[in-house]
């Protein structure tokens, strides 16, 4: 059974400071990776995909992978509150998503 | 631009009654298509997916089936709604096999 695991939270950081949400998967083949933010209500949208070793950075949102330790995390700086939401991580050709971990930005 | 469309975006239905979710693509051809569910606090199952028309994998075992018609539309469908397909449904397109855009989805709640 692939599993992909994720603290589901609350996660709750004052605004301005870094958001670290983690993941790990099981799948040791797994080659591709995704965050995704989902608002209370709505559908997820893509944050970021990660394929390789180390760091990928795309404006506030870094993603971090690390395959021999098959974890992947997401570090927000900067936090808002408007970046209050779930996020969840996606892994794997066959996108076998974890349960989303809850971030709360407290102004 | 890519847009992704799922009607109705709310529905109540009783038990033992049949359902049809629809979603449509626009602005892309031959998409791969999924049918994720999200069970409330829970995260996303995948339950269906096509690589083109009248081409239908099926994740999970259920009384639910799906259908794709034309390229770019994809239909969820059950014959008798059990309490437990309540949910969130989510349709997705993506055009190589990983990277998933999701539609607006549909919130089902069955009585």
């Amino acid at each position: 059974q692939k599993e992909v695991e994720q603290n589901s939270g609350p996660l709750s950081v004052p605004e301005g400071a870094i958001a670290s949400l983690n993941c790990t998967y099981s799948d040791r083949g797994s080659q591709s990776f995704f965050w995704y933010r989902q608002y209370s209500g709505k559908s997820p949208e893509l944050i970021m995909s990660i394929y390789s070793n180390g760091d990928k950075e795309d404006g506030r949102f870094t993603a971090q992978l690390n395959k021999a330790s098959q974890y992947v995390s997401l570090l927000i700086r900067d936090s808002q509150p408007s970046d209050s939401a779930t996020y969840l991580c996606a892994v794997g050709n066959d996108m076998r998503f974890g349960a989303g971990t809850r971030l709360t930005v407290k102004p | 631009s890519q847009t992704i469309h799922q009607w109705p975006a709310t529905l109540v239905q009783p038990v033992g009654s049949p359902l049809s979710l629809e979603c449509t693509v626009e602005g892309t051809s031959n998409p791969n298509l999924y049918w994720y569910r999200q069970a409330a606090g829970r995260g996303l199952q995948l339950l269906f997916y096509s690589v083109g028309i009248g081409q239908i994998s099926s994740e999970v075992p259920q009384n639910l089936s799906a259908s794709r018609p034309q390229d770019r539309q994809f239909i969820l469908s059950s014959k008798k709604l059990l309490l437990s397909d309540s949910g969130f449904y989510l349709c997705a397109w993506g055009q190589n096999i990983d990277t998933q855009y999701f539609g607006p989805g549909t919130r089902l709640t069955v009585l």
